[in-house]
């Protein structure tokens, strides 16, 4: 079947902008979580979405970024005012509930 | 908090040899899962093999085998008869059971040389 999908792969943007990156999980996949990596690094874990529970923000850096999923499926990641800090890739993934977490390509955003 | 540590920021191999990649763990918890994943220049983060920590059998997956050392806090990977395709960046995680967010080491890039 079809993997966790985000979209765009590439976003260069001028710093103070807004952007939104999206992904797509895995059909019936219940948990998506979204991760930041910054060159040469490992990953940083953002915010975490479980069905229609709250989800777990205590990854989120600053009030810049936001995320919102309806139900099990789409999910956008916001960030508002880009700074050049925030030049990363951002690593979406999705599990059935607490299961093996499968990644999609990311989307390297370069904020200028 | 949990800490993951991977000491070697780069490896290399000869094809078909054998190469061991580090990592080192922080946690109070009993109960967690360790994960090796590979990170290949198109960036997709791909599961190479898992760990449950209340299993004393180290795990395998074809030619990649853990050896894992609960009371030392190591989880080291084992690619044996190495490949070309195994060139990548190797990010070692943590998850304790019952929590949501993966807990990953620095990485370490492994060049293969024919």
């Amino acid at each position: 079947g079809a993997g966790v999908s985000q979209s765009p792969s590439n976003k260069v943007t001028e710093k103070g902008k807004d952007v939104e990156l999206r992904c797509d999980p895995i059909s019936g996949h219940t948990a998506l979580y979204w991760y930041r990596q910054r060159l040469g690094q490992g990953l940083e874990f953002l915010i975490y979405f479980q069905g229609n529970s709250a989800p777990d923000k205590s990854g989120l850096p600053s009030d810049r970024f936001s995320a919102e999923r309806t139900g099990e499926s789409v999910s956008t990641l916001t960030i508002q005012r880009t700074q050049q800090e925030d030049s990363a890739v951002y690593l979406c993934a999705s599990s059935w509930r607490f299961d093996t977490q499968y990644f999609g390509p990311g989307t390297r955003l370069t904020v200028l | 908090a949990q800490t993951v540590t991977q000491s070697q920021p780069e490896m290399s191999v000869q094809e078909a040899e054998t190469v061991t990649l580090s990592c080192t763990y922080d946690t109070s918890e009993s109960d967690y899962y360790l994960f090796w994943y590979k990170q290949p220049p198109s960036r997709q983060m791909i599961l190479v093999i898992r760990q449950e920590a209340y299993k004393q059998q180290n795990a395998t997956e074809n030619r990649f085998s853990v050896n894992f050392q609960k009371a030392a806090k190591s989880f080291s990977l084992k690619i044996s008869d190495s490949q070309l395709g195994d060139a990548a960046m190797y990010f070692c995680a943590l998850r304790l059971q019952g929590a949501q967010k993966l807990v990953f080491g620095q990485g370490t890039r492994l060049t293969i040389n024919p």
